[in-house]
């Protein structure tokens, strides 16, 4: 099954440093999300993107953040300034153009970040 | 708002036994999807099963089924036989058409199930 690619892994960062987290979706998909989950608790939505801008926002994407889709690929999250409580798992998620038999969000494999 | 509730943050079962995990939501919408995704400790989600609001007939997959209670807001999961394998977090999730004509996934708060040997 073709799948959602998370790089990296893992981020450590210190507090005010700007980190961008990077996304390759499945390539025929045309809606792309961002996903955060602090550890233990629910998983929650950043922002959604389709047709090369943000269809949605949650209120925890602030001017801080921001996502790209610079060349056609990759689809990024940058958080400018990162702050102690943006430690979390990032996931990115994609899915179709909208396939009844088929509806369903693509999860990557996350990247953990952990802001000093 | 739409809103999904997990109400219960942890169930065990004994291998080969069956479990049910409860979600219920708020919606004003007609047509909707539901979802059951699976987080194990890699963290990767993975759906479970889905349920499309105007399908009467319950999705199951395998060993995975639903009882979905449209009018009554209610999703539940039924795992039967359960597996070692099938310990992980399950949350369950709603997805909305956005005012931009998009969609929108909105998740529980998940319930972390344990299964015992």
């Amino acid at each position: 099954e073709p799948e959602v690619t998370q790089t990296p892994s893992h981020q450590v960062t210190q507090m005010g440093q700007e980190v961008i987290l990077r996304c390759v979706p499945i390539s025929n998909h045309l809606y792309f999300y961002w996903y955060r989950q602090i550890l233990g608790q629910k998983v929650e939505f950043l922002v959604s993107f389709y047709n090369n801008e943000i269809s949605e926002k949650s209120e925890i994407f602030d001017d801080q953040f921001s996502v790209e889709r610079p060349d056609g690929s990759n689809f990024t999250l940058k958080i400018r300034s990162t702050k102690l409580e943006d430690s979390a798992m990032y996931f990115c998620a994609s899915r179709e153009l909208f396939d009844s038999n088929n509806e369903k969000l693509f999860f990557g494999s996350g990247t953990q970040l952990s802001v000093l | 708002a739409q809103t999904v509730t997990q109400s219960q943050p942890e169930m065990s079962v004994q291998e080969a036994e069956t479990v049910t995990l409860s979600c219920t939501y708020d919606t004003s919408e007609s047509d909707y999807y539901l979802f059951w995704y699976k987080q194990p400790p890699s963290r990767q989600m993975i759906l479970v099963i889905r349920q499309e609001a105007y399908k009467q007939q319950n999705a199951t997959e395998n060993r995975f089924s639903v009882n979905f209670q449209k009018a009554a807001k209610s999703f539940s999961l039924k795992i039967s036989d359960s597996q070692l394998g099938d310990a992980a977090m399950y949350f369950c999730a709603y997805r909305r058409q956005t005012t931009s004509g998009t969609y929108k996934y909105i998740f529980g708060t998940g319930t972390r199930l344990k299964v015992l040997a």
